[in-house]
């Protein structure tokens, strides 16, 4: 079966850096791209930006360019996501999801979901 | 960039009843759209997509539609498991993809 595993909760100091990453297995890793997505506590869903697994290819929302960087290890099928620079409004749960394809081939939601992964900022 | 507008943010409802969510679009977006439900401290689950195609394993009581700027979640006999956040969500025009602001749907 199709699984999104992610890293561990993080606490991190203002400033800092941090690296998420996302396991899937149940599929071939490389044909789907993988979204980031977060949620700050008690708010909606923000969408960060997205890799395809297959040659690489990024997309990121414009609010994060130049802090966010993510990649892909296809020989482990794992998804990162890397945040600089954080701030205290950086703290939220992040979670990676794969995209579902419709019959056209285009993107028409994110299927699977990881279990989200806690990344705290405070000084 | 799209942005999206649910209405209601918030609905009291019962066991039973029909409930409807709206979310409109602030340009033209085709079918492009998803739905999530999320439930607390969980990841969202996708619930349909292209703006009326129910994702496997949902059930039928959930159902949507509409095209363009306006669209419907529908659920047609609420049940205790559909307590919960719902989010629409655009797929026509990114970046950035952007979801909706959500509803959510508590027990009256």
């Amino acid at each position: 079966q199709v699984q999104l595993v992610q890293s561990g909760a993080e606490v991190k100091k203002p400033g800092a850096s941090v690296k998420v990453s996302c396991k899937a297995s149940g599929y071939t890793f490389t044909s789907y791209g993988i979204s980031w997505v977060r949620q700050a506590p008690g708010q909606g869903l923000e969408w960060m930006g997205w890799i395809s697994a297959y040659n690489g290819n990024t997309n990121y929302a414009q609010k994060l360019q130049g802090r966010v960087t993510m990649t892909t290890d296809t020989s482990t099928s794992t998804a990162y996501m890397e945040l600089r620079s954080l701030r205290s409004d950086d703290t939220a749960v992040y979670y990676c999801a794969r995209e579902a394809y419709g019959g056209t081939g285009t993107t028409v939601g994110f299927d699977y979901w990881g279990q989200g992964t806690l990344v705290t900022v405070s000084s | 960039d799209i942005q999206l507008t649910q209405s209601p943010s918030f609905l009291s409802a019962s066991v039973g009843d029909r409930v409807t969510i709206t979310c409109r679009a602030s340009q033209g977006i085709s079918s492009y759209l998803a739905w999530y439900q999320q439930k607390p401290g969980k990841a969202p689950k996708l619930l349909i997509y292209a703006a009326s195609t129910l994702q496997s394993g949902v059930p039928s009581r959930f159902s949507g539609s509409g095209s363009g700027t306006e669209f419907t979640l529908t659920i047609s006999s609420l049940q205790p498991e559909d307590f919960a956040t719902y989010y629409c969500q655009q797929l026509n025009s990114y970046p950035p993809l952007t979801f909706g602001g959500g509803t959510k749907v508590e027990i009256k």
